[in-house]
């Protein structure tokens, strides 16, 4: 079965600098990649996705870049804010079934 | 996501005991997902359904079961067999046909004691 890696697992950043999260994936067939957001006792929620036929994609300070060559997909989070605090899961999807998920990774923004 | 509800928020129970957790949505989605979520671990399916009275079996299924004999409603039984029940359980719906986007529940805690 598919099997997603997720880097780091801990990340602190300066509020207003970048943040970025890599995902890598074992199954070439994978053809949706979401990001989900959870914050502390919350549910997650998704921020962002793309699909294989994108290479990137934006919405305002969140982007999410792919590289089906290689098998991975980044988050990317430019000027932080302390509400970008939470954990940060990634997810790859084929066909219409099941989701399988990173091991999620904490995000700090320090003010 | 207000269309997905959880209950109970926390749950509490004896070891040998069964227990289930409700899930409903009035979304008119299609496909309904339970996943389970350690610390460190993410999250991993237990079980989801695409269509009413069919389900299959996720990744961690043993000692659990569940039954889809309505569109809007997907309940969880943790059975005594699960041995290590405690968790945060988390239930998502999908709108077949659209885009793959699962939306997700606001959780149970369950607590085994």
């Amino acid at each position: 079965g598919e099997n997603v890696e997720q880097h780091p697992s801990t990340l602190s950043v300066q509020e207003g600098d970048s943040a970025v999260i890599k995902c890598t994936y074992s199954d070439s067939a994978s053809n949706y990649f979401p990001w989900y957001k959870q914050e502390l006792g919350k549910r997650p929620q998704l921020i962002i996705d793309i699909r294989s036929n994108v290479g990137e994609k934006k919405d305002q300070r969140i982007a999410v870049t792919l590289n089906k060559t290689a098998k991975h997909f980044s988050l990317h989070i430019t000027e932080t804010q302390p509400e970008d605090s939470a954990v940060y899961f990634c997810a790859t999807c084929f066909g219409n079934e099941k989701l399988t998920f990173g091991t999620g990774t904490r995000l700090t923004i320090i003010p | 996501d207000g269309g997905i509800t959880q209950s109970p928020k926390y749950l509490f129970r004896k070891e040998g005991q069964n227990v289930t957790l409700s899930c409903e949505q009035n979304l008119n989605h299609d496909a309904m997902y339970w996943y389970r979520q350690d610390p460190g671990q993410g999250l991993r399916l237990i079980y989801y359904s695409q269509i009413v009275n069919d389900f299959q079996k996720g990744d961690i299924a043993e000692g659990y079961s569940v039954s889809r004999e309505k569109k809007e409603s997907f309940p969880l039984t943790v059975t005594s067999a699960q041995k290590n029940p405690t968790a945060f359980y988390l239930c998502a719906s999908r709108l077949a046909g659209e885009a793959d986007t699962q939306y997700f529940g606001p959780g149970t805690r369950l607590t085994v004691l």
